[in-house]
């Protein structure tokens, strides 16, 4: 039962353009969901979070955008740059259990000059 | 300040042999975590940990054990191992999970053959 799931397994997008990484969740108890970026050989880095009270969040030229009635939530990247080009995750959790991440498959993103 | 470090980075073992990964953390991180990552899977969550002496089982459990003597370490022992434990390693740290996030180490590459 994936109960977080990037439907793409890879994206590619013009260099200076938006890129978009989409993520869709089952469980409607999930309170928190964050993005993850992940460069070859190395941990995870943590990117942006949003919580369930709310359906935006910004940090510079990433936003997290949440859309809990249809239990979506997407990753816009505005300009897209090179060093953008990596694996990017989405995760969840729940205030009962917020020790527990539950992780997508993950999406390749390829920043074309 | 070294963040999560993980030892070894690389690992080969033979089937049935038992060894220990380690996990360290210096930023007094109440949460540990360990991850095992596998193609087109995500991160799977093995165990988790809330505290000193307080440990759970996560999604993918079978196979490992862990403790927690204190807030810096949190070791991952494979009792036997066994082919479908190959797969990269990570662990992780947060001040209380959710919307904080988790600070992963740069991984434990695990080959059994």
């Amino acid at each position: 039962d994936q109960q977080v799931k990037q439907n793409s397994p890879s994206l590619s997008v013009q260099e200076g353009r938006i890129s978009i990484l989409n993520c869709d969740y089952t469980n409607s108890m999930f309170d928190y969901f964050l993005w993850y970026k992940k460069y070859p050989a190395e941990g995870p880095t943590f990117l942006i979070s949003i919580s369930s009270i709310k359906d935006k969040n910004e940090d510079g030229r990433f936003t997290v955008f949440l859309n809990k009635s249809a239990k979506h939530l997407s990753l816009h990247i505005v300009p897209s740059q090179p060093g953008d080009s990596a694996v990017y995750f989405c995760a969840a959790s729940a205030l009962q259990g917020a020790q527990k991440l539950v992780f997508g498959q993950g999406t390749r993103l390829t920043i074309n000059p | 300040n070294a963040g999560v470090t993980q030892t070894p980075k690389f690992q080969v073992l033979k089937t049935g042999q038992s060894m220990t990964l380690q996990c360290a953390q210096d930023m007094n991180h109440e949460y540990m975590s360990w991850y095992r990552q596998d193609p087109g899977m995500g991160l799977r969550l093995i165990h988790y940990s809330v505290g000193a002496g307080i440990t759970d089982q996560g999604e993918v459990p079978n196979g490992y054990n862990v403790s927690r003597s204190t807030t810096e370490d949190f070791p991952l022992r494979l009792l036997s191992a066994a082919p479908s434990q190959t797969s990269v390693y990570f662990c992780a740290s947060s001040p209380g999970g959710g919307y904080y996030g988790y600070t992963f180490g740069s991984g434990t590459r695990l080959t059994v053959v």
